[in-house]
């Protein structure tokens, strides 16, 4: 079956702009996960959505950023006035149930580059 | 907050040496344990994990250890293949707050290559 999708798969975008990054989780999926991962560095916790609702959003690094999934499936990150260090892959991952047993599946995610 | 230390590499390896990459972890409660495996091109996939003390997750030869005593998870394979090279990521899902929903927090990474 379809795995998790990601699009795009690269962003270049300049310093200030505003970029949307898309996930589609594996259908069904209740659980979905959005990770940032820096260069030689293991992935680290955004936000957490169960349907549609963000049930934790401590891992966003500030008010620049914003997640929604209006509809409980797919996903939008959206970072305001990028800078220079949000630069990095962006990933998403789900899991038909939350809980901390059950394994994430991720999608290829986003390379986003600030210039 | 929960942390996990990986040791660090690059590991480089001959075909069919023995492989350990070191995991520990800190947490409250009782966590869940996972490696996570990246090859090449391909995105985080999970390849083994562990939900209680004392279990063993087992996967493509690969096998690990949830030892609660020493708050390790290390990675372990007999015999490693060319087509093991790959990064490595130790993870662990514990609890926030009180709920436990699956939030993952991952060690640095471990970059394996295997030669011929």
């Amino acid at each position: 079956g379809a795995g998790v999708s990601q699009t795009p798969s690269n962003k270049v975008t300049e310093k200030g702009k505003y970029v949307e990054l898309r996930c589609d989780p594996i259908s069904g999926h209740t659980a979905l996960y959005w990770y940032r991962q820096s260069l030689g560095q293991g992935p680290e916790f955004l936000i957490y959505f169960q349907g549609t609702g963000a049930a934790d959003d401590s891992g966003l690094p500030n008010d620049r950023f914003f997640a929604v999934r209006p509809e409980g499936s797919v996903s939008t990150l959206k970072i305001q006035r990028t800078e220079r260090g949000d630069s990095a892959v962006y990933l998403c991952a789900s899991s038909p149930f939350p809980g901390q047993g059950y394994e994430q599946y991720f999608g290829p995610g986003t390379r986003l580059t600030v210039t | 907050g929960d942390s996990v230390t990986q040791m660090e590499g690059p590991v480089t390896l001959s075909e069919e040496a023995c492989l350990t990459i070191n995991c520990t972890y800190t947490a409250t409660g009782y966590p869940s344990l996972f490696w996570y495996v990246q090859y090449p091109g391909e995105g985080l996939q999970l390849l083994l994990k562990a939900t209680k003390a004392d279990d063993k997750g087992s996967n493509k030869g690969f096998e690990a250890t949830y030892r609660k005593e020493t708050t390790s998870f290390h990675l372990e394979k007999g015999s490693v293949q060319v087509s093991d090279s790959a990064v490595y990521f130790c993870a662990l899902s514990g609890r926030a707050g009180g709920t436990s929903y699956g939030k993952l927090t991952f060690g640095q990474g471990t970059i394996l290559t295997v030669h011929p």
